[in-house]
């Protein structure tokens, strides 16, 4: 398996909802990494995790909660959502550090 | 952070032509680069990589070219097909290798 799951593909939420989004792979990677991309913009790194661990958080505000419960799994929790976190979010995953670096497909969010 | 930064935002060339797209970085310490290649509604994909001892890098029908004099790197696409439009990303990593800054990306049309 060389792929990185994300689930859901799509994604419509109200304001004050909570929802998760769920990411998946079984290449034995051990840093998952959550990104976010606006429409014509590169992707944005949000959060890293490394063996299981919080290991960077780039200031992202607290209505994103990341979790790992494992190495193969990775969440986003989101609530209280603004219209303008509406975006793509991407997962990703790398054996270490930057190589094999390997992205899922993503998950379109639109918050309403 | 570090900037990665791509010269022309859109490009449009002729079915069986060849593309080219360029990308310049500012860290002369940079000793790994990525090309990746997004669709529309998907995940980034990787395309090829090229380490800075190397100048030159081919894949199937496409090649990276490395100048580390002046920091810029190309991806050049042989007989471009209508299937290689997509959003074009150069990529480095961080100097601590868990994550990657993405240049702003070129739109690469393909027009039969």
């Amino acid at each position: 398996d060389t792929e990185v799951t994300q689930t859901p593909k799509h994604l419509v939420m109200g304001m004050t909802n909570k929802k998760s989004l769920k990411c998946e792979q079984h290449m034995g990677h051990r840093a998952m990494y959550w990104y976010k991309q606006k429409a014509k913009k590169p992707p944005e790194l949000m959060f890293v995790y490394s063996y299981e661990k919080l290991s960077i958080n780039e200031s992202v505000p607290s209505r994103f909660s990341p979790e790992c419960p494992n190495s193969s799994l990775l969440n986003l929790h989101l609530h209280a959502l603004q219209p303008e976190d509406s975006a793509l979010y991407l997962c990703a995953s790398s054996l270490q550090g930057p190589y094999g670096y390997t992205f899922g497909s993503g998950t379109r969010l639109t918050v309403v | 952070g570090e900037s990665v930064g791509l010269h022309l935002p859109t490009l449009s060339v002729q079915e069986g032509d060849n593309s080219i797209i360029n990308c310049a970085y500012s860290n002369s310490a940079s000793d790994y680069f990525i090309w990746y290649k997004q669709e529309s509604g998907k995940g980034p994909q990787f395309i090829i990589d090229i380490r800075s001892n190397m100048d030159k890098r081919q894949g199937q029908r496409v090649t990276v070219l490395l100048n580390k004099t002046v920091k810029h790197l190309s991806l050049q696409i042989a007989a471009t097909q209508p299937g290689d439009s997509a959003v074009y990303f150069c990529a480095e990593p961080s100097e601590t290798g868990n994550q990657f800054y993405f240049g702003t990306g070129t739109s690469l049309t393909v027009i039969p």
